[in-house]
Protein backbone atom coordinates (compact mmCIF):
# COMPACT_ATOMS: atom_id res chain seq x y z
CA UNK A 1 0.00 0.00 0.00
CA UNK A 2 1.59 3.13 -1.10
CA UNK A 3 1.51 6.43 0.88
CA UNK A 4 -0.83 9.31 0.19
CA UNK A 5 0.88 11.70 -1.68
CA UNK A 6 1.34 15.40 0.06
CA UNK A 7 3.00 18.57 -0.95
CA UNK A 8 6.44 18.29 1.06
CA UNK A 9 6.04 22.13 2.16
CA UNK A 10 3.30 24.81 1.89
CA UNK A 11 4.01 28.35 3.16
CA UNK A 12 1.70 31.63 3.88
CA UNK A 13 1.24 34.80 5.93
CA UNK A 14 -0.29 35.17 9.07
CA UNK A 15 -3.97 35.57 8.52
CA UNK A 16 -4.17 34.09 4.99
CA UNK A 17 -5.79 30.59 3.65
CA UNK A 18 -3.71 27.93 2.83
CA UNK A 19 -4.52 24.44 1.39
CA UNK A 20 -2.86 20.98 1.89
CA UNK A 21 -3.79 18.41 -0.85
CA UNK A 22 -3.38 14.70 -0.20
CA UNK A 23 -3.66 12.29 -3.40
CA UNK A 24 -4.43 8.82 -3.61
CA UNK A 25 -6.21 5.93 -5.56
CA UNK A 26 -9.54 4.90 -6.19
CA UNK A 27 -8.67 2.19 -3.71
CA UNK A 28 -8.49 4.28 -0.80
CA UNK A 29 -9.32 8.20 -0.95
CA UNK A 30 -11.44 7.67 -4.09
CA UNK A 31 -13.41 4.82 -2.49
CA UNK A 32 -14.33 6.09 1.05
CA UNK A 33 -15.19 9.86 2.68
CA UNK A 34 -12.79 8.38 5.22
CA UNK A 35 -10.25 10.92 5.20
CA UNK A 36 -8.66 12.24 8.53
CA UNK A 37 -6.11 15.14 9.58
CA UNK A 38 -3.59 15.41 12.04
CA UNK A 39 -1.00 17.87 13.02
CA UNK A 40 1.54 17.16 14.84
CA UNK A 41 4.29 20.00 16.25
CA UNK A 42 7.67 19.34 16.80
CA UNK A 43 8.44 16.75 19.64
CA UNK A 44 4.68 16.21 19.96
CA UNK A 45 2.46 13.47 19.20
CA UNK A 46 -0.41 13.91 16.71
CA UNK A 47 -3.79 15.80 16.87
CA UNK A 48 -6.77 15.16 15.18
CA UNK A 49 -8.01 17.72 12.75
CA UNK A 50 -10.59 16.63 10.66
CA UNK A 51 -12.20 13.23 10.86
CA UNK A 52 -14.90 11.61 7.55
CA UNK A 53 -13.48 13.90 5.16
CA UNK A 54 -15.10 17.57 6.65
CA UNK A 55 -16.52 16.81 10.17
CA UNK A 56 -14.21 18.97 13.87
CA UNK A 57 -14.19 16.57 16.52
CA UNK A 58 -14.73 18.66 19.55
CA UNK A 59 -12.38 21.18 20.38
CA UNK A 60 -10.74 22.37 17.23
CA UNK A 61 -10.85 25.30 15.69
CA UNK A 62 -13.15 25.81 12.57
CA UNK A 63 -10.35 27.76 10.74
CA UNK A 64 -9.15 23.86 9.93
CA UNK A 65 -11.58 22.34 7.10
CA UNK A 66 -11.61 19.54 4.88
CA UNK A 67 -13.04 18.45 1.91
CA UNK A 68 -12.58 15.76 -1.28
CA UNK A 69 -13.29 15.62 -4.96
CA UNK A 70 -12.50 12.14 -6.49
CA UNK A 71 -9.00 10.89 -5.22
CA UNK A 72 -8.07 13.90 -3.70
CA UNK A 73 -8.42 15.26 -0.25
CA UNK A 74 -7.68 18.68 0.73
CA UNK A 75 -7.12 20.41 4.02
CA UNK A 76 -7.84 24.07 4.53
CA UNK A 77 -6.07 26.25 7.04
CA UNK A 78 -7.96 29.64 7.21
CA UNK A 79 -6.32 32.82 9.03
CA UNK A 80 -3.06 31.39 9.38
CA UNK A 81 -1.64 31.63 12.81
CA UNK A 82 1.60 31.37 13.68
CA UNK A 83 0.21 28.30 16.20
CA UNK A 84 -0.48 26.62 12.73
CA UNK A 85 2.91 26.32 12.15
CA UNK A 86 3.52 22.60 12.40
CA UNK A 87 3.44 18.71 10.16
CA UNK A 88 -0.18 17.91 8.42
CA UNK A 89 -0.54 14.54 7.55
CA UNK A 90 -3.64 13.21 5.99
CA UNK A 91 -5.22 9.46 6.12
CA UNK A 92 -7.07 7.15 4.47
CA UNK A 93 -9.23 4.12 5.07
CA UNK A 94 -8.42 1.63 2.21
CA UNK A 95 -10.41 -1.45 3.00
CA UNK A 96 -7.74 -3.51 2.52
CA UNK A 97 -5.53 -6.07 4.71
CA UNK A 98 -3.83 -3.32 5.77
CA UNK A 99 -6.42 -0.85 5.92
CA UNK A 100 -5.39 2.57 7.33
CA UNK A 101 -2.78 4.72 4.52
CA UNK A 102 -0.76 7.86 5.99
CA UNK A 103 0.10 10.70 4.03
CA UNK A 104 3.88 11.35 3.21
CA UNK A 105 3.05 14.52 5.59
CA UNK A 106 3.25 18.54 4.59
CA UNK A 107 5.22 20.72 6.78
CA UNK A 108 3.77 24.07 6.73
CA UNK A 109 5.47 27.33 7.46
CA UNK A 110 4.09 30.59 8.98
CA UNK A 111 5.87 33.87 7.58
CA UNK B 1 -8.75 13.91 30.56
CA UNK B 2 -8.01 11.33 28.72
CA UNK B 3 -4.67 9.70 28.99
CA UNK B 4 -2.68 7.45 27.06
CA UNK B 5 0.90 6.41 28.49
CA UNK B 6 3.64 4.40 26.56
CA UNK B 7 6.33 2.32 28.02
CA UNK B 8 8.74 -0.38 27.36
CA UNK B 9 10.80 1.55 24.32
CA UNK B 10 14.06 1.50 24.81
CA UNK B 11 17.83 -0.10 22.28
CA UNK B 12 17.77 -3.23 21.57
CA UNK B 13 20.14 -5.44 19.08
CA UNK B 14 18.36 -6.48 15.78
CA UNK B 15 16.69 -10.09 16.61
CA UNK B 16 16.03 -8.92 19.76
CA UNK B 17 12.56 -8.59 21.47
CA UNK B 18 10.30 -5.81 23.13
CA UNK B 19 7.07 -5.63 24.82
CA UNK B 20 5.04 -2.05 24.74
CA UNK B 21 2.70 -0.97 26.72
CA UNK B 22 0.23 1.76 27.04
CA UNK B 23 -1.73 2.86 30.37
CA UNK B 24 -5.38 3.84 29.76
CA UNK B 25 -7.21 6.69 31.75
CA UNK B 26 -9.48 9.00 31.54
CA UNK B 27 -12.32 7.31 29.46
CA UNK B 28 -14.17 3.58 29.31
CA UNK B 29 -11.37 1.66 27.81
CA UNK B 30 -13.80 -1.19 26.64
CA UNK B 31 -15.87 1.37 24.16
CA UNK B 32 -12.67 1.56 22.07
CA UNK B 33 -10.73 -0.26 19.75
CA UNK B 34 -6.87 0.60 20.00
CA UNK B 35 -4.19 1.35 17.73
CA UNK B 36 -0.49 1.23 17.26
CA UNK B 37 1.08 3.77 14.69
CA UNK B 38 4.69 4.10 14.58
CA UNK B 39 6.99 7.10 13.56
CA UNK B 40 10.58 6.46 12.31
CA UNK B 41 12.82 9.46 13.25
CA UNK B 42 12.10 12.12 10.53
CA UNK B 43 10.07 10.10 8.73
CA UNK B 44 6.06 9.93 8.34
CA UNK B 45 3.51 8.10 10.23
CA UNK B 46 2.39 4.61 9.53
CA UNK B 47 -0.02 2.75 10.82
CA UNK B 48 0.97 -1.00 12.52
CA UNK B 49 -1.63 -2.64 14.47
CA UNK B 50 -5.53 -3.18 15.08
CA UNK B 51 -7.77 -4.77 18.01
CA UNK B 52 -11.28 -4.71 18.37
CA UNK B 53 -12.69 -3.58 21.93
CA UNK B 54 -13.52 -7.48 22.84
CA UNK B 55 -9.35 -8.36 21.00
CA UNK B 56 -11.03 -10.70 19.30
CA UNK B 57 -10.46 -8.83 15.41
CA UNK B 58 -6.76 -8.15 15.04
CA UNK B 59 -5.32 -6.44 12.00
CA UNK B 60 -1.28 -5.60 11.33
CA UNK B 61 0.48 -3.86 8.69
CA UNK B 62 2.79 -6.23 5.99
CA UNK B 63 6.16 -5.61 7.63
CA UNK B 64 5.19 -6.81 11.03
CA UNK B 65 3.32 -10.02 10.31
CA UNK B 66 4.21 -12.90 11.88
CA UNK B 67 6.45 -10.68 14.32
CA UNK B 68 4.29 -8.28 16.25
CA UNK B 69 1.41 -9.28 18.31
CA UNK B 70 -0.87 -6.70 19.47
CA UNK B 71 -3.24 -7.45 22.69
CA UNK B 72 -5.43 -5.57 25.06
CA UNK B 73 -6.46 -6.16 29.09
CA UNK B 74 -9.78 -4.87 29.28
CA UNK B 75 -9.48 -5.00 33.23
CA UNK B 76 -5.75 -3.56 33.67
CA UNK B 77 -7.04 -0.51 30.97
CA UNK B 78 -3.85 -1.81 29.28
CA UNK B 79 -2.90 -2.08 25.70
CA UNK B 80 0.48 -4.25 24.48
CA UNK B 81 2.66 -4.70 21.47
CA UNK B 82 5.18 -7.76 21.50
CA UNK B 83 7.93 -7.44 19.27
CA UNK B 84 10.32 -10.16 18.16
CA UNK B 85 12.41 -10.42 15.14
CA UNK B 86 13.39 -6.90 15.79
CA UNK B 87 14.87 -5.05 12.59
CA UNK B 88 16.50 -1.91 12.31
CA UNK B 89 13.98 -1.07 10.22
CA UNK B 90 11.49 -1.13 12.95
CA UNK B 91 13.26 1.96 14.53
CA UNK B 92 10.63 4.36 15.54
CA UNK B 93 8.71 6.40 17.94
CA UNK B 94 5.94 3.71 18.68
CA UNK B 95 2.23 6.15 19.82
CA UNK B 96 -1.06 4.20 20.67
CA UNK B 97 -4.08 5.41 19.57
CA UNK B 98 -7.84 4.94 20.93
CA UNK B 99 -10.24 5.23 17.28
CA UNK B 100 -12.50 7.19 17.21
CA UNK B 101 -16.31 6.50 19.62
CA UNK B 102 -17.39 3.78 17.52
CA UNK B 103 -15.48 4.24 14.37
CA UNK B 104 -12.50 3.13 13.38
CA UNK B 105 -11.83 5.18 10.97
CA UNK B 106 -9.95 7.77 12.38
CA UNK B 107 -7.11 8.14 15.33
CA UNK B 108 -8.77 9.88 18.10
CA UNK B 109 -6.63 10.10 20.99
CA UNK B 110 -3.02 9.90 21.14
CA UNK B 111 -0.43 8.77 23.52
CA UNK B 112 3.57 10.99 23.47
CA UNK B 113 5.08 7.69 22.47
CA UNK B 114 7.83 5.77 23.21
CA UNK B 115 10.86 5.11 21.37
CA UNK B 116 12.65 1.96 19.96
CA UNK B 117 16.20 1.92 18.78
CA UNK B 118 17.17 -1.39 17.40
CA UNK B 119 21.01 -1.45 16.35
CA UNK B 120 23.87 -3.19 17.01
Amino acid sequence: QSALTQPASVSGSPGQSITISCTGTSSDVGSYNLVSWYQQHPGKAPKLLIYDVSKWPSGVSNRFSGSKSGNTASLTISGLQAEDEADYYCCSYSGSSAPYVFGTGTKVTVL
Amino acid sequence: EVQLVESGGGLVQPGGSLRLSCAASGFTFTNYEMTWVRQAPGEGLQWVSYISNSGSTIYYTDSVKGRFTISRDNARNSLYLHMNSLRAGDTAIYYCATYGLGSRYYFNYWGQGTLVTVSS
